[in-house]
């Protein structure tokens, strides 16, 4: 599976939109792109995923380059139940490896 | 989404012993289930595939003796510590595979503490 780089972590203001950035240069063809989050203690929670095309659901918005060699998760009005860590992850629609994530601050 | 439990929650057990962790899906069937690991501050680690029917497969540097999986049913895998020692102390963590949805879906963890 193709490795993500992610920055270890980001602050977004209560309200406003939280973006977070996600490479992906090695991905190949028929490797998705995943996003789950993981509050503390918890078992992760599916976001969102996609392959080439831009995705929204009532979670989130994910943008994937037309190149697929990075992407954007994002949040549009984070809220403080937002805090967590975000796992960036490439998958074949089968297992899916985590790297060590963003971890969101988000403050009032 | 669909429903991931995990029994029990957490447990302690003394050195030696064997514990036994429950996943189930709740209102999906999972053909695939999967087996992570978290140690404090790190990231998830997998250590094993679960397919219903068959034996599971194991990533690499996971001892498949110590760490025994059992997917007997479509909504059932369990994962056994055989004699476990304090540094199997962890945070484990199950999944399983919505097919019609290409989405995984986690159970909220077992914590274990080896005396």
């Amino acid at each position: 599976d193709a490795k993500t780089t992610q920055p270890p972590s980001m602050d977004c203001a209560e309200g406003r939109a939280a973006n977070l950035p996600c490479n992906h240069s090695t991905i190949s063809g028929n490797e998705y792109v995943y996003w789950y989050r993981q509050i503390h203690s918890q078992g992760p929670q599916y976001i969102i995923h996609g392959l080439k095309n831009n995705e929204t659901n009532e979670m989130a918005s994910l943008i994937i380059t037309e190149d697929r060699k990075s992407s954007t998760l994002i949040l549009p009005h984070a809220t403080l139940r937002d805090t967590a860590v975000y796992y960036c992850i490439v998958s074949r629609r089968d297992k899916l490896i985590f790297g060590a994530g963003t971890r969101l601050a988000v403050h009032p | 989404g669909a429903v991931v439990s995990q029994h029990p929650s957490w447990v302690i057990c003394k050195s030696g012993t064997s514990v036994k962790i429950e996943c189930r899906s709740l209102d999906f069937q999972a053909t695939t289930m999967f087996w992570y690991r978290q140690f404090p501050k790190q990231s998830l680690m997998l250590m094993a595939t679960s397919n219903e029917g068959s034996k599971a497969t194991y990533e690499q540097g996971v001892e498949k003796d110590k760490f025994l999986i059992n997917h007997a049913s479509l909504t059932l895998s369990t994962l056994t510590v055989t004699s476990a020692h304090p540094e199997d102390s962890s945070f484990y963590i199950c999944s399983g595979l919505e097919t019609s949805r290409d989405e995984q879906f986690f159970g909220p963890g077992t914590r274990l503490t080896v005396l």
